[in-house]
């Protein structure tokens, strides 16, 4: 069964500190995403990569940065949490071209910045 | 740039009921994408369809049926004979050229017994 891993379901960080979150799909899917989602705001996409090493920035980059050391892996970091990081945030990825199941989710980490 | 608006926020309905559920879309690519994913309280999404910009043909799938309209830029999904089950948050989402996915803001549907 194909899987996208998010290392916590849960999380809760200070003010203040770095925040890792983890993802790793056994897909050798090329394209990675990570999403935060907030009630009433749908998912919004925060970054993006194509490939190793790649990334670009999506619609709500601010205050995130990430990480693609290895096709498999893609770690999003927050530099200095603040509390309105606070949010569901999911990974997703997928090959070049979605193909008939479309993207692949995580099953999410919720992020409590206190 | 790309939108997916979806009007409606909350639905509520008896169970057995027929439901709609409205997308409609923004995009300047001639190839684009469009999904419906599914995310029940257990938090995951559920991947439920994919339809590419030239297939217009709709698709009926069990209880679910979705019709896509190039014309009106619509993508609606609609649940016959709605179950309890059914109660979830639906997005929908298109995806472009660059492979970027955006959702639109969810339909919070609720199932009464």
């Amino acid at each position: 069964d194909v899987k996208v891993t998010q290392s916590s379901r849960y999380l809760v960080k200070r003010t203040g500190e770095k925040v890792f979150l983890e993802c790793v799909q056994d897909m050798d899917h090329e394209n990675m995403f990570w999403y935060r989602q907030d009630p009433g705001l749908g998912l919004r996409l925060i970054y993006f990569s194509y490939d190793v090493k790649m990334k670009e920035k999506g619609d709500i980059p601010e205050g995130y940065s990430v990480s693609r050391e290895k096709k498999e892996r893609f770690s999003l970091i927050l530099e200095s949490a603040s509390t309105n990081q606070t949010s569901m945030y999911l990974c997703a990825s997928s090959p070049p071209t979605a193909t008939n199941y479309g993207y692949t989710f995580g099953s999410g980490t919720r992020l409590t910045v206190v | 740039a790309q939108k997916v608006t979806q009007a409606q926020t909350e639905i509520s309905v008896v169970e057995k009921e027929d439901v709609t559920l409205d997308c409609v879309y923004e995009t300047r690519d001639t190839t684009y994408y469009l999904f419906w994913y599914k995310q029940p309280p257990s938090g995951e999404l559920v991947f439920l369809i994919r339809r590419n910009s030239f297939d217009e043909q709709n698709e009926i799938s069990g209880r679910y049926s979705w019709n896509f309209q190039k014309s009106t830029s619509s993508f609606n999904f609609t649940i016959t004979a709605s179950q309890v089950v059914d109660s979830a948050v639906y997005f929908c989402a298109l995806s472009g050229a660059n492979s970027k996915l955006t959702f639109g803001k969810g339909i919070t549907l609720s199932v009464r017994p």
